[in-house]
């Protein structure tokens, strides 16, 4: 069955440093996708990046990167230059490939983090 | 361009009452989804449709049910409340169901009941 772990429920960075939240996954299927969102206090959930199983390349988006370790199982978050427009809940989620009536995406349950001025 | 709404925003229902939540989107995706988000947790999924017509249980379907009788509307159905089903509810859509395919969120609907 697939599952998602993050393993930090809060996170205090200063402001302009970088930032990296752990995710690791688990799943059987060798073709899947893994997301990342951002949920700040106003409760809506935003997209931020994406990476999927046979992606060659690590996924970037701005001051988002993601470092897909595929042999481990990981997918951090990496955020370049944290601003405080960076503090919310950050969720990482997987889905797995295909059309079956299972297709679906699970979230981990979160890492909130929080940027010092 | 509105993508995905939720109506209503807010509500608090009384033990044993029943509601309607409903789901919209305007970009004829084909998945829609139904999430609840309790504190301290991520998103659980109740149900979800691949299409007009069909629908699916998540992995918390017990206490809702829903329905699919147009594309572009999903609607959640409580029909007897529960204090446990106090939490956030998340609409989503999607254009299809393959792994890489990004899923649109709505605003959420913050459901108390009492």
């Amino acid at each position: 069955a697939q599952k998602i772990t993050q393993t930090q429920p809060g996170m205090f960075v200063q402001e302009k440093e970088a930032v990296t939240l752990d995710c690791t996954y688990d799943t059987s299927d060798p073709s899947y996708g893994l997301f990342w969102y951002k949920q700040p206090s106003s409760g809506e959930m935003i997209f931020l990046i994406y990476q999927g199983s046979y992606d060659q390349q690590n996924a970037t988006e701005g001051r988002y990167s993601l470092n897909f370790q595929k042999a481990r199982k990981s997918a951090n978050l990496v955020i370049s230059a944290s601003q405080l427009g960076d503090s919310a809940m950050y969720f990482c989620a997987m889905r797995e490939a295909g059309y079956s009536s299972a297709s679906k995406i699970i979230f981990g349950s979160g890492t909130r983090l929080s940027i010092r001025p | 361009n509105a993508g995905v709404t939720q109506t209503p925003k807010f509500r608090v229902l009384k033990t044993g009452q029943s509601m309607t939540l409903l789901c919209a989107q305007d970009m004829n995706h084909e998945y829609m989804y139904w999430y609840r988000q309790d504190p301290g947790m991520g998103l659980r999924l109740i149900h979800y449709s691949v299409g007009e017509g069909t629908t699916a249980k998540g992995e918390v379907p017990d206490g809702y049910n829903v329905s699919r009788l147009k594309k572009q509307n999903f609607l959640l159905g409580l029909e007897s409340a529960a204090p446990s089903q106090t939490s956030v509810y998340f609409c989503a859509s999607s254009k299809t169901g393959l792994a890489g395919v990004e899923q649109y969120f709505g605003p959420g609907t913050r459901l108390t009941v009492t």
